[in-house]
């Protein structure tokens, strides 16, 4: 089991808008400001799409943003697309110095 | 451009030492503010952190791992490495070596990943 909680899957349609949650606790989400999301395709490496809740690293689409309330991160996509179809994983700090990862989200878009 | 790619045995019988190396190129491990580190991902399942160290010698571990983790660094040849002792099925995994931002922030640049295999 997961220290942080997504939901297993989210479907979309392109155009559309989807939000991906991943909830912790007071010890992690709820008190520091370092979620991170990250995209992975199958067979490859992650990559760094959101850091500190909802900054974007050089190069990433405006299209992909986050934002946290209380002790649940959100990784929204607007505007979705066929090559957005991959797997999000968020991670966070955790008090005594451990970070912690959710146990993933498949996005599908049909 | 940073690199960073990992090297070691693909296969490690079950109690012994897993070994893996990580060598970076493009940047110095010596780097201000960077933090280095590894993170797993068995076959088919989700992620999870093993450690991160700074060059300067503060090292923090996964709790669930740190009695059988060892991260050390040598600064000389811009490489550190993972070693995980008494190894059984369940560290089966694609091992990453990964760029921290810093200790407590994402990992913003990642090796491709080496599967290592426990079995007899």
């Amino acid at each position: 089991q997961s220290a942080l909680t997504q939901p297993a899957s989210v479907t979309g349609s392109p155009g559309q808008s989807i939000t991906i949650s991943c909830t912790g606790t007071s010890s992690d989400v709820g008190t520091y400001n370092y979620v991170s999301w990250y995209q992975q395709y199958p067979g490859k490496a992650p990559k760094l799409m959101i850091y500190d809740v909802s900054n974007r690293p050089s190069g990433v689409s405006n299209r992909f943003s986050g934002s946290k309330s209380g002790n649940t991160a959100s990784l929204n996509i607007s505007g979705l697309r066929a090559e957005d179809e991959a797997d999000y994983y968020c991670s966070s700090y955790r008090s005594s110095s451990t970070l912690v990862f959710g146990g993933g989200t498949k996005l599908t878009v049909l | 451009q940073l690199l960073l790619q990992e090297s070691g045995p693909g296969l490690v019988r079950p109690s012994e030492t897993l070994s893996l190396t990580c060598t970076v190129s493009g940047d110095s491990i010596t780097s201000d503010t960077y933090y280095w580190g590894w993170i797993r991902q068995p076959p088919g399942r989700g992620l999870e952190w093993i450690g991160n160290f700074y060059y300067s010698g503060s090292t923090y571990y996964n709790p669930s791992l740190k009695s059988r983790v060892t991260i050390s660094v040598d600064t000389s040849k811009n490489q550190f490495s993972l070693k995980l002792s008494f190894v059984t099925a369940s560290d089966t995994a694609v091992y990453y070596c990964v760029r921290h931002l810093s200790r407590k922030r994402g990992s913003d640049y990642w090796g491709q990943g080496t599967l290592v295999t426990v079995s007899s």
